[in-house]
């Protein structure tokens, strides 16, 4: 059974850092493309970036380019994303997502998602 | 970035009745990368239909999704009270990937 799950969210104060991590089990994780995708409270669905299996980068949100950076260690079968300079705009749910097959999507598995609350 | 624009916004439906929500790109979907996505509060996204029109796994027959290019329609042929939810197209053709800002489908 494929499962991922998410750590480290929580409330941070803006300007900080937090770093987010997903792991992954039930499937051969460097096999695969995996994103993050974040949802604020009551809003869409936006891709926050993705990363091929080998570890290249598929790109990021306009929107958080410059701030954040996805990174994988395929030994310990991990997504992470760090996010620095975090702006209250970056309050969401953020999830760890696995493609159907081996293509960039579409996104057939979901983590539970992890909340990051920035706020002073 | 391609941007997709989902309407109506809101669809106010009866269950038994067919639900038909559209998703227009700002420029065409290539390779067919078009999907739907399946969502209710306080849960993840569930994938619906992808390639345009190809059911996932297990999603029933009453979910169809068509359209070429710029234009995507989602079709729930009878509704049934578990699908009124809100539902997202997404492009994954094209770096950014996108989503369409959704469409809710509401018990009239």
């Amino acid at each position: 059974e494929v499962q991922l799950v998410e750590s480290g969210g929580g409330l941070v104060l803006p300007g900080r850092s937090l770093t987010l991590s997903c792991a992954a089990s039930g499937f051969s994780f460097d096999n695969y493309v995996m994103h993050w995708v974040r949802q604020a409270p009551g809003k869409g669905l936006e891709w926050v970036s993705g990363m091929r299996a080998t570890g290249g980068l598929l790109g990021y949100a306009d929107s958080v380019k410059g701030r954040f950076t996805v990174s994988r260690d395929n030994a310990k079968n991990s997504l992470y994303l760090q996010m620095d300079s975090l702006r209250p705009d970056d309050t969401a749910f953020y999830y760890c997502v696995r493609p159907h097959s081996g293509g960039w999507g579409p996104f057939r598995f979901w983590g539970q998602g992890a909340l990051v609350t920035v706020s002073s | 970035e391609i941007v997709l624009t989902q309407s109506p916004g809101t669809l106010s439906l009866s269950p038994g009745e067919r639900a038909t929500l559209s998703c227009r790109a700002s420029q065409s979907v290539s390779n067919t990368y078009l999907a739907w996505y399946q969502q209710k509060p306080g849960q993840a996204p569930r994938l619906l239909i992808y390639d345009i029109s190809t059911r996932a796994t297990g999603i029933p027959d009453r979910f169809s999704g068509s359209g070429s290019a710029t234009d995507f329609t989602l079709t729930i042929s009878r509704l049934e009270p578990e699908d009124f939810a809100v539902y997202y197209c997404h492009q994954y053709a094209t770096s950014p990937l996108t989503f369409g800002g959704g469409t809710k489908v509401e018990i009239k």
